[in-house]
């Protein structure tokens, strides 16, 4: 497809299980974000790739959370030890060089955890 | 402690007249300014940018203003359409701070026919 693609779009997981998204930025795109958002708030900034290094992650809240982009291209949101808290919709998006301001942004993981 | 606020949740206007949508940042360092709507199930598309340096920038039905003095930008839409009905998102950039894009809570905007 032409977008960014998400998967899965709904996990449903329990406390303490380990937790993996997936996101398929738009081809030739080099910057790679990831954001979370909660019910009633706005996309909440976590990390950040130009290529295939993390070039801010500043936003990750604590090291349960980690992300990698191993080839420049997919990237996997990694989330350990899942706590309620980290209940939201996980959003990807993708711009054509660093500088862009536009991000194109995916449908969202929606993850829930019991 | 939020860097852009929008202190609407929401909004309603009748269709053909003028959406306005607020909001309203703290840090002086932001050099460009977005907007951003969102439909339910679907992630935010980007709608009108703005650098700091400018104070006005239009697309078609939509546009943005920016008060760098205020620190407030606003979005307005003329005329509404019911398909304008959408949650709208401010977004802001920290200069020279890779691409940290910070955004507001978000406004939902209702445009009745």
């Amino acid at each position: 497809g032409a977008g960014v693609s998400q998967t899965p779009s709904n996990k449903v997981t329990e406390k303490g299980k380990y937790v993996e998204l997936r996101c398929d930025p738009i081809s030739g795109h080099t910057a790679l974000y990831w954001y979370r958002q909660s019910l009633g708030q706005g996309p909440e900034f976590l990390i950040y790739f130009q290529g295939t290094g993390a070039a801010d992650d500043s936003g990750l809240p604590n090291d349960r959370f980690f992300a990698v982009r191993p080839e420049g291209s997919v990237s996997t949101l990694k989330i350990q030890r899942t706590e309620r808290g980290d209940s939201a919709v996980y959003l990807c998006a993708s711009s054509p060089y660093w500088e862009s301001g536009e991000l194109f942004f995916g449908e969202g993981s929606r993850l829930t955890v019991l | 402690d939020q860097q852009v606020k929008q202190n609407s949740p929401s909004l309603s206007v009748q269709e053909g007249r003028i959406s306005i949508l607020n909001c309203d940042y703290t840090n002086s360092m932001f050099d460009y300014f977005l907007w951003y709507k969102k439909y339910p199930a679907e992630g935010p598309t980007f709608l009108i940018s703005i650098s700091s340096i400018k104070d006005k920038n239009e697309d078609g039905r939509f546009t943005v203003f920016l008060n760098k003095s205020a620190k407030h930008l606003s979005l307005h839409i003329v005329p509404s359409q019911p398909g304008d009905s959408a949650v709208y998102f401010c977004a802001a950039r920290l200069d020279n701070y890779g691409q940290n894009f910070v955004f507001g809570p978000g406004t939902r905007l209702s445009v009745l026919p």
